[in-house]
């Protein structure tokens, strides 16, 4: 299958600054990527679809003014939580559409101090 | 919106016992498709299913789409810890999926 890449793996900040999480494709283009949040034991919740060239398009609930995503590239999509808060401390994983199934990176782990 | 009701969300059995997770959808699905996620890592693809009654196996597993494309399900014959994790349906395409809240199988040696 491709593969897609994420970057932090594993960040930890203090509450008030802003992080930057990188997914890539790296043997693929991906018009579309997708960034999901997973709390301990439950499922994936999808914040927001990422499309190249265009704004991203969020769900219902999720803050676009706080999750800013930026889609550059076919390969790279860009996940910022800005002012970041304990609470946002969570499982972000990014995934690239390809065919009729997503492929999904190794997710980065957030801790807000 | 569409909905995609998972059960049970958490399934603990001994080596060697059979394990079943279902899918339920009050809408007609237009396919099914099947991820596992092993503790501490990312969900990965198993399957996907599109055709009313499919059934497809891969190896021990054995995935099962029904005649009306509204259920779903995935049994494991003869779990082995390696088997661990979570088991999440999925329903949709490239541009979105809507997720079922996974069961997670725990295997004891």
């Amino acid at each position: 299958g491709a593969v897609v890449s994420q970057h932090p793996s594993r960040v930890i900040c203090k509450s008030g600054t802003s992080v930057k999480i990188e997914c890539r494709s790296l043997d693929f283009q991906a018009t579309t990527m997708f960034w999901y949040r997973q709390f301990p034991k439950q499922s994936l919740m999808l914040m927001a679809t990422s499309n190249e060239g265009s704004k991203a398009t969020y769900e219902q609930g999720v803050e676009k003014d706080k999750f800013l995503i930026n889609h550059a590239s076919l390969t790279l999509s860009t996940l910022t939580v800005t002012s970041a808060h304990p609470e946002d401390s969570s499982f972000y994983i990014c995934s690239a559409a390809g065919g009729s199934e997503q492929f999904f990176g190794p997710g980065t782990r957030l801790t807000v101090l | 919106g569409q909905q995609v009701m998972q059960i049970p969300q958490y399934q603990h059995v001994q080596e060697g016992e059979d394990f079943t997770t279902y899918c339920n959808s009050s809408t007609t699905l237009s396919n099914i498709q099947w991820y596992k996620q092993r503790p501490g890592g990312h969900p990965v693809f198993l399957i996907q299913l599109v055709k009313s009654g499919e059934v497809k196996k891969q190896k021990r597993l054995t995935f099962q789409f029904g005649e009306a494309k509204k259920n779903s399900s995935l049994h494991i014959t003869a779990t082995q810890t390696t088997d661990v994790g979570t088991y999440f349906c999925a329903s949709g395409n490239n541009r979105k999926l809507i997720w079922g809240l996974g069961t997670s199988l725990a295997v004891n040696p």
